[in-house]
């Protein structure tokens, strides 16, 4: 079955622009998704096929993806910006929805 | 505006069975695939299935196949999830949430989930 990697933690300062990874085999084949998940809360999608954003998402928010990583960038990080993410693809061999295992971000 | 609400959470012992619901609103229900995805306390995401649009086709996560099934009512917007043998690794919040196809089925709206406790 397919596998996601993403660094559990990554920490940032206000202000500074933060990277979230996420591998996979040859994921620059596929779509990626990510989702931003706050405690108590359902995740929100907020980037969807690798760099589009749906509507309502800041423009800080924007994602790239190549090779065996995808990554999610969000500049200008905010307090609000704390959060944990996650990365996503389809998994077409098995029909399969596939997470990453997710990343906390801390605003320091 | 899009809404998801998941009802039918709650404490059932092991072996036991237990229906998730999910009603749908804001949008046109019967054109969308539709996912279940869960969240143990403290742990990431597991997607669990998805159904086509029109109920002709239906994928689980190896956690849940033979288990759990899922369907849908279009005409009450209406998704479901018959969770049977509840184990305790079952315990989990357990979303809804709308399937959008761009090379594969990607979950975009959720609902705010509902618990379920397997526990004696």
């Amino acid at each position: 079955s397919y596998v996601l990697t993403q660094p559990p933690s990554v920490s940032v300062a206000p202000g500074q622009t933060a990277s979230i990874s996420c591998g996979g085999n040859n994921i620059g084949s596929k779509s990626v998704n990510w989702y931003q998940q706050k405690p108590g809360q359902a995740p929100v999608l907020v980037v969807y096929d690798d760099s589009d954003r749906p509507s309502g998402i800041p423009e800080r928010f924007s994602g790239s993806n190549s090779g065996n990583t995808a990554t999610l960038t969000i500049n200008s990080v905010e307090a609000g910006d704390e959060a944990d993410y996650y990365c996503q693809v389809w998994d077409s061999g098995s029909d399969h929805v596939v997470f990453g295992g997710g990343t906390k971000l801390t605003v320091l | 505006q899009v809404q998801l609400v998941e009802s039918g959470g709650g404490v059932v012992p092991p072996g036991r069975s237990l229906r998730l619901s999910c009603a749908a609103s804001g949008f046109s229900f019967s054109p969308y695939g539709m996912h279940w995805v869960r969240q143990a306390p403290g742990k990431g995401l597991e997607w669990v299935a998805v159904i086509w649009y029109d109920g002709s086709d239906e994928y689980y996560a190896d956690s849940v196949k033979g288990r759990f099934t899922i369907s849908r009512d279009n005409s009450k917007s209406t998704l479901y999830l018959q969770m049977n043998s509840l184990r305790a690794a079952d315990t989990a919040v357990y979303y809804c949430a709308r399937a959008v196809y761009n090379n594969g089925w990607y979950p975009d709206y959720w609902g705010q989930g509902t618990l379920v406790t397997v526990s004696s």
